[in-house]
């Protein structure tokens, strides 16, 4: 049973920093591309960031682009998030999404984590 | 980035009604297209993806079609466990963009 459990979230100021991390199995975690997408509090879907099975390749959303590090550690089947900088746009419930096959299409889906970024 | 249109943002209906869901793309996506479900609390729910390929596991009163820019979502006859938010993806390029949602509740 494939399952994904995010940890790192929490209250932080804005301009600081959190990192998020998302424990997997039930799957060959090498060979997927993961995703991490977001959700505003009461509001729609936003993809964040995806990274390839062996974290060579990674995309970014234009609104988190030079602020968050999206990465992998195949030996530990864990992907992270590193964010820096943080605004209070940023604050959202962070999903880890892992894709049926390529990279986008989300069959799985973790709990979510939640950052809040206020003062 | 391509942006995604759903209408309604909400609707009501009975159990027992055909529920129909339009989003559209602001250019062309040919069929990559992906519908999801979410309930209160809890995470998406992969329902159809290329336009119309039903996701293992989902009941087949859920149908999707179109290609292009028009796309629909379909549940046939609407069941108690339907009423959910439901979202459209576009992954025909990077970064792969979300509908705003509709929200189906019960009338």
């Amino acid at each position: 049973e494939v399952q994904l459990l995010e940890s790192g979230g929490g209250l932080v100021q804005p301009g600081g920093s959190l990192r998020l991390s998302c424990a997997a199995s039930g799957f060959t975690f090498s060979t997927y591309a993961l995703n991490w997408v977001r959700q505003a509090p009461g509001k729609g879907l936003e993809w964040v960031s995806a990274i390839s099975g062996s974290g060579g390749t990674t995309y970014y959303a234009d609104s988190v682009k030079g602020r968050f590090t999206i990465s992998r550690d195949n030996s530990k089947n864990t992907l992270y998030l590193q964010m820096n900088s943080l605004r209070a746009e940023d604050t959202a419930l962070y999903y880890c999404a892992k894709p049926t096959s390529g990279w986008y299409i989300i069959d799985y889906w973790g709990q979510g984590t939640l950052v809040a970024v206020s003062s | 980035d391509i942006q995604m249109t759903q209408s309604p943002s909400s609707l009501s209906a009975s159990v027992g009604d055909r529920v129909t869901i339009t989003c559209r793309a602001s250019q062309g996506i040919s069929s990559y297209l992906n519908w999801y479900q979410q309930k209160p609390g809890k995470a998406p729910k992969l329902l159809i993806y290329a336009a119309s390929s039903l996701q293992s596991g989902v009941p087949s009163r859920f149908s999707g079609s179109g290609s292009g820019t028009d796309f629909t979502l379909s549940i046939s006859s609407l069941q108690p466990e339907d009423f959910a938010t439901y979202f459209c993806q576009q992954t025909y390029n990077v970064p792969p963009t979300f509908g705003q949602g509709t929200k189906v509740d019960i009338k």
